[in-house]
């Protein structure tokens, strides 16, 4: 399996409280990617990273910020939490845009 | 990106080989076939991807329509443990810095019976 932890695993928060997901991969790859996985939907990008400091917006980019400072670590944040966040996350890795490894998900609840 | 059009569900006898069929009529030359699965709870899984040439794998082979207008992704013995959604993803390469996310459908809920 490849190195990837996300922290938290759960979160509930309250509506307007700032949220931080951090994914972490221990393989070195480039590219991070942040996804949301909702009933109805599938799974959505909402930014990804091709390098340090190097980001840019996916699909569902809106209400969400990313910070990649380190190799290891992309973190979404949410800036200030509303109820249709609440959802899966998913952090993804690729070493070459080819296989994406999947993390085991945050599930995130704004009540 | 493409789109591509695949079962809503399928079911299966353990131990059976499954066919799970994907159709992507508008795929372009450089589109690459890729198939994730996603089991309960978890998140998705690389299972395999191709080009022209059908592939196998330890986990499954893909048989590519001459047209490359569809596919099909084969489960040589169903297991309990093969019980997902499985995605049919095409994916054009991308270099530089720009995305290469995959774009996922709804995928096929395949349940395997035991």
């Amino acid at each position: 399996d490849a190195g990837i932890t996300q922290s938290p695993r759960h979160k509930v928060t309250e509506t307007g409280t700032p949220v931080t997901l951090r994914c972490h991969q221990t393989e070195n790859h480039r590219y991070m990617y942040w996804y949301r996985q909702d009933p109805g939907h599938g799974l959505r990008l909402i930014h990804y990273s091709y390098g340090v400091k190097d980001t840019d917006k996916g699909e569902v980019s809106d209400g969400y910020s990313v910070s990649r400072s380190k190799t290891e670590d992309f973190l979404l944040t949410l800036e200030s939490a509303t109820s249709s966040q609440t959802s899966v996350y998913f952090c993804a890795i690729s070493a070459q845009q080819e296989t994406q490894y999947f993390g085991p998900g945050t599930r995130l609840l704004v009540l | 990106d493409a789109k591509t059009t695949q079962p809503n569900s399928m079911e299966s006898n353990e131990e059976e080989p499954v066919h799970l069929p994907c159709n992507h009529s508008t795929i372009s030359g450089t589109d690459y076939i890729h198939w994730y699965r996603q089991l309960p709870s978890q998140g998705p899984e690389y299972v395999i991807h191709g080009l022209t040439s059908n592939v196998n794998n330890r986990m499954a082979s893909l048989a590519i329509a001459e047209d490359r207008k569809s596919s099909t992704l084969i489960l040589h013995r169903a297991t309990l443990r093969d019980a997902a959604v499985y995605y049919c993803i095409l994916r054009r390469p991308i270099y530089g810095g720009s995305q290469g996310n995959l774009i996922f459908g709804k995928g096929t809920k395949l349940s395997v019976k035991p």
